[in-house]
């Protein structure tokens, strides 16, 4: 089983749909949660990050960790064609710097 | 924003010839920075941590001497691929930690994509 799981899609939704992304993990550890945004060969980009459980919002973007249930989530508001990227999922464990991510989920906003 | 750069953005060359690729933070100082390896369609794998002066701490199955880091200043790091062969080709994406800052604090290179013929 790997220790991060994300559904690589592609997920395709018309503009201005609320996007849901998300991805579950198996180590217990992880206490730093992070979203990052990529375009094609591209490096990623961080979208949001997130410190233990609770949600966090961000413009457009609220980010959710439910740490009971193993399970983090990227919500997109009012989706727009430019959102069209893969979404990576990342985590760290406290006292490293180690990133862990999944595979990505790629997203397609349609005008 | 920090910003870190790659150098070269893509590269082709032979089977068993080296290549070196270059990681430099432009605007701030990295004490730690980091090499992974993405395939397509798959996720980014750390390869190794490379910390300024010391020797490069690497990911179980990459193999040290393939794959060196040179970790030369608070700015640049290199990490060159000896003797290429086809199964290196990947895309190479560094990243660079600004010192005493959060995990998340880690912005990466725009990456640099290896095809060996």
């Amino acid at each position: 089983q790997k220790e991060v799981e994300q559904d690589p899609g592609p997920l395709s939704v018309p503009e201005g749909a609320i996007v849901s992304l998300n991805c579950t993990y198996s180590n217990s550890a992880f206490q730093y949660f992070m979203w990052y945004r990529q375009y094609s060969r591209k490096g990623p980009e961080l979208l949001m990050y997130t410190y233990s459980s609770g949600n966090k919002e961000d413009g457009r973007f609220t980010a959710q960790v439910d740490k009971s249930s193993k399970y983090i989530s990227l919500f997109i508001r009012d989706s727009q064609p430019s959102d069209s990227a893969t979404y990576l999922c990342a985590m760290s464990t406290s006292g490293t710097y180690k990133y862990i991510f999944g595979t990505g989920t790629r997203l397609k906003v349609l005008a | 924003g920090a910003v870190v750069s790659q150098h070269p953005s893509w590269v082709i060359c032979k089977s068993g010839t080296s290549v070196k690729i270059e990681c430099r933070s432009l605007d701030f100082q990295a004490t730690t920075m980091f090499w992974y390896r993405q395939f397509p369609k798959q996720s980014l794998m750390l390869m190794a941590t490379s910390n300024e002066g010391s020797k490069a701490t690497y990911e179980q199955g990459v193999e040290k001497d393939k794959f060196l880091i040179n970790h030369a200043s608070l700015t640049l790091s290199t990490l060159t691929v000896t003797s290429a062969h086809p199964e290196d080709s990947s895309f190479y994406i560094c990243s660079a930690r600004p010192p005493g800052q959060s995990p998340y604090e880690q912005y990466f290179g725009p990456g640099t994509r290896l095809t060996v013929t």
